[in-house]
């Protein structure tokens, strides 16, 4: 697989549930970074964990980061129909310099039926 | 809140011909970033600039592409001959002091479409 890659493809849960989304990688990273995307719209940054970070909340979510097994996990908790939308982790590499590209995965499309 | 804006949101053109994707970063941020994202694949990289040079391109960012910041806000992408292959969403991005080691904000997005 390739760097940044997130299972599954594809979710559907009903309102109130958990989802859960994980993410695989395989180099070494600076962090870690999760986006959502509404349809055809712009990313929104949605959470940074550092490698050093193990877990981070914000609101409803929760990331995991485990960097032995190279992989996170985003969890939303007690979901709603707006939560819809697809979700993207993305890596920023360890790098000398200051600016750093991302590596994006093909996302996760999650579906919040009411 | 701040946030990184984009002009225009859809761009049609003829293939062969020059366009210019515009961008306004937030204005203290020091890092600004060209991202596209072809219809159902992965948002890709394409250049980052810093300290008014560009820092990493990707092998997607060849001669066709170059990247200017004009004046104190501005941010731009011109391809120069378009190319049907280039239809895509691109995406501006910003980011303070840390690079990508801080939170990046993104563009809503210019849809290009060359025909």
């Amino acid at each position: 697989s390739q760097q940044g890659e997130e299972d599954p493809q594809a979710l559907s849960i009903q309102e109130g549930e958990n989802a859960t989304m994980n993410c695989s990688y395989k180099t070494s990273i600076n962090n870690l970074q999760w986006y959502r995307q509404n349809s055809g719209r712009g990313l929104v940054h949605l959470i940074l964990i550092r490698s050093n970070e193990r877990e981070k909340h914000s609101g409803r979510l929760r990331v995991t980061l485990d960097t032995s097994k190279k992989s996170s996990s985003l969890l939303i908790t007690a979901s709603r129909a707006a939560d819809t939308a697809s979700y993207f982790c993305a890596t920023a590499p360890i790098s000398s310099g200051s600016a750093r590209q991302l590596t994006f995965g093909s996302g996760t499309q999650l579906t919040v039926l009411p | 809140e701040p946030e990184v804006t984009q002009t225009p949101s859809h761009q049609v053109t003829q293939m062969g011909q020059e366009v210019i994707l515009r961008c306004v970063p937030i204005s203290n941020h020091l890092y600004f970033y060209w991202y596209r994202q072809i219809l159902g694949q992965k948002v890709e990289f394409l250049v980052s600039f810093y300290n008014n040079e560009i820092s990493e391109k990707s092998e997607i960012f060849d001669d066709q592409f170059s990247v200017e910041r004009p004046d104190g806000s501005n941010f731009t992408l011109k391809i120069r001959s378009t190319k049907l292959e280039d239809s895509a969403m691109y995406f501006c991005a910003s980011s303070g002091a840390g690079g990508f080691g801080t939170e990046a904000f993104f563009g809503q997005g210019t849809r290009l479409t060359v025909v």
